[in-house]
């Protein structure tokens, strides 16, 4: 199983700052099969990015998805007070699994 | 509009069984796969079942595997999950994702709202 470590756990910044999350794969993800959900409480996960770099229809373009193999990154230019989310990285390139999520604080 | 609908979750004890139900609208299963995924309480995000948008091929994380049953009707526009033997640690909000990607190869672009599994006696 392909186990997915984001970090940090916690990341306190404000409006207007970038954003940078970290999601590390304990092997190679296949053809780069990651997504990134966004959650906020209560609140069912929303789809950002997948295929690790395309964004999801509706997203809006300061969210960026980058990396291969088994380091990824979500990048938010520029945080805006609805981004203070819970970000969770998936793969799907081996079965499916998920990080244990980063909470993007203000 | 295009949505998916959970419903089932309740209070149930070990050992016991449940059936969930996801209604699905605005697109046709014929064309995508179905997923759940749970959530434990405070927790994160963990796979449970996928079904294909044939509805031939299934698929099960181990911690399920023998216990759940993932189906579908295409006519009604559902998609179901039934449980068996019902430990503690199922305990969780269950979400109906809409499968998108490549065959067996699938991300999550829509979710329900989810509904919530308690296992307790």
């Amino acid at each position: 199983e392909i186990v997915l470590t984001q970090s940090p756990g916690t990341l306190s910044l404000s409006p207007g700052d970038r954003a940078t999350l970290s999601c590390r794969a304990s092997q190679t993800v296949r053809s780069n099969y990651l997504a990134w959900y966004q959650q906020k409480p209560g609140r069912s996960p929303r789809l950002l990015i997948f295929d690790a770099s395309s964004r999801a229809t509706g997203i809006p373009d300061r969210f960026s998805g980058s990396g291969s193999g088994t380091d990824f990154t979500l990048t938010i230019s520029r945080l805006e007070r609805e981004d203070f989310a819970v970000y969770y990285c998936q793969q799907y390139g081996s079965s499916y699994t998920f990080g244990q999520g980063t909470n993007l604080e203000i | 509009e295009v949505q998916l609908v959970e419903s089932g979750g309740e209070l149930v004890q070990p050992g016991g069984s449940l059936r969930l139900s996801c209604a699905a609208s605005g697109f046709s299963l014929n064309d995508n796969g179905m997923s759940w995924v749970r959530q434990a309480p405070g927790k994160g995000l963990e796979w449970v079942s996928v079904i294909s948008a044939g509805g031939i091929s299934t698929y099960y994380a181990d911690s399920v595997k023998g216990r759940f049953i993932i189906s579908r009707d295409t006519s009604k526009k559902m998609v179901y999950l039934q449980m068996t033997s019902l430990r503690a640690e199922d305990t969780a909000i269950y979400y109906c994702a809409r499968t998108n990607g490549y065959y067996f190869h699938w991300y999550f672009d829509l979710w329900g709202r989810g509904t919530l599994v308690t296992v307790s006696s």
